[in-house]
């Protein structure tokens, strides 16, 4: 199985930082890796898909990069609605694989 | 608009089965692929599998396989999710998912079935 692997585990930062995510597959996936927003006892929101690509409806400060093995996710002018916990999900290979997830917070 | 709504929660014992399902309105069920995510309580996410509901086929995760059947009814636009031999192990959030187009982008999720096993 593919493992992903995401830097940092949480993180709290201040409303109008920019916020970066990381995330580290095991092998090789291209750019098939999508980021999920998942707030407390609700269902995980598509936010970017193949690495890049901006879901629609999805504010234009959230942003994705990376290809082959190492991602990132980049949040800018950080909103008090971001507080929410973030993963990566490659589908390059099955099984479809998440990372552990990012918690971020607001200080 | 694309809705996916699922089956209340269930109390089940170790060793019983349990049956989820995804009534699902807004979009030709058949043309895409259904998955089943689950997370455990505080737990990341972990993909199950897959179903085609155009012809029924199904792709497991090999850590379910034995234990799982997906299945779908295209007459009602329902998925069907059934783990059978549950143990503690498997209390849990259960959701389905719609994909973006052919691949594996989880656009639309249901809101989540939380399935308890416990004695």
């Amino acid at each position: 199985d593919i493992q992903m692997t995401q830097s940092p585990s949480s993180l709290s930062a201040s409303v109008g930082d920019t916020v970066t995510i990381a995330c580290q597959a095991s092998q090789d996936i291209s750019n098939f890796l999508n980021w999920y927003q998942q707030k407390p006892g609700k269902a995980p929101k598509l936010l970017i898909f193949d690495a890049s690509n901006l879901e629609t409806g999805v504010p234009s400060r959230f942003g994705g990069s990376g290809s082959g093995t190492d991602f990132t996710l980049t949040i800018g002018n950080l909103q008090p609605e971001d507080v929410a916990t973030y993963f990566c999900q490659q589908y390059d290979r099955v099984p479809y694989t998440f990372g552990q997830g990012t918690r971020l917070d607001i200080k | 608009q694309v809705q996916l709504v699922q089956s209340g929660a269930e109390l089940k014992k170790p060793g019983a089965s349990v049956k989820v399902s995804c009534r699902t309105s807004g979009y030709n069920f058949p043309g895409y692929y259904l998955h089943w995510v689950r997370q455990a309580p505080g737990q990341g996410l972990e993909w199950m599998g897959r179903i085609n509901p155009k012809n029924g086929g199904t792709n497991y995760a090999q850590k379910f396989q034995g234990r799982v059947t997906m299945t779908s009814d295209t007459s009602i636009n329902t998925a069907y999710m059934e783990l059978s031999g549950l143990t503690s192990d498997d209390t849990a959030v259960y959701y389905c998912a719609k994909v973006k187009g052919l691949a594996a982008r989880f656009e639309y999720w249901g809101q989540g079935t939380l399935v308890t096993v416990s004695s």
